[in-house]
């Protein structure tokens, strides 16, 4: 099936510092791909669709000047947590569907941020 | 407002049991329902249902949709430790590529 590489699998930051999220579509072309947020022993919640060529759209009560997502490729999207807070710490994973058709979901191996 | 609500939210069996995990839904403009199987990091797919009453098998595993009720149910029969893990479903929904929402999952623990 189709493959979602997410880089990196975990961080640790220091509180203030920014960090960088890749998530890449390895054989296919994705036009759209989500980014999630789980928190410990809760599922995935969608934080944002990100859309290639044009701003992303973000679920109510995301702050888009703190995760700025960027598509600048039909491979490949970033997630960037600026200025990260402890509370910020969690598990993030993209997925990205084929937009052929088929409308499974593949997810990206996730990254685990720890902000300290 | 659009959800997808499984039950029951964590599961204690032994090895050889046979579960049923459910999973209801109210969404606009349904388009499929997916079941994934989550460890310790991503979710890996286990089956996309479209259509109701068709059963969709894989080894111990199935499911079926029934779209009338608005329900699925993912079996796992003989049941083994490594079948220990959440088990997510998903509700594809909407135009366009749609919009996935995801229930709180049912965590699965299955005891030697």
């Amino acid at each position: 099936g189709a493959v979602v590489s997410q880089h990196p699998s975990w961080v640790i930051c220091k509180s203030g510092t920014s960090v960088k999220i890749e998530c890449r579509s390895l054989d296919f072309q994705a036009t759209t791909m989500f980014w999630y947020r789980q928190f410990p022993k809760q599922s995935l919640m969608l934080m944002a669709t990100s859309n290639e060529g044009s701003k992303a759209t973000y679920e109510q009560g995301v702050e888009k000047d703190k995760f700025l997502i960027n598509h600048a490729s039909l491979t490949l999207s970033t997630l960037t947590v600026t200025s990260a807070h402890p509370e910020d710490s969690s598990f993030y994973i993209c997925s990205a569907r084929d937009p052929t058709g088929f409308t499974e979901a593949f997810f990206g191996q996730g990254t685990r941020l720890t902000v300290v | 407002e659009d959800k997808v609500v499984q039950s029951p939210l964590s599961l204690v069996v032994h090895e050889g049991d046979t579960v049923t995990l459910n999973c209801s839904y109210e969404v606009t403009n349904f388009r499929s329902l997916l079941w994934y199987k989550q460890e310790k990091k991503a979710p890996t797919f286990l089956f996309m249902l479209t259509s109701s009453g068709i059963e969709k098998k894989s080894g111990r595993l199935s499911s079926i949709l029934d779209k009338k009720e608005l329900f699925s149910i993912l079996n796992i029969t003989a049941t083994q430790t490594g079948d220990s893990a959440v088990y997510l479903c998903a509700v594809l929904y909407g135009g366009s590529q749609g919009n996935l929402i995801f229930g709180k999952g049912t965590k699965l623990s299955v005891k030697p």
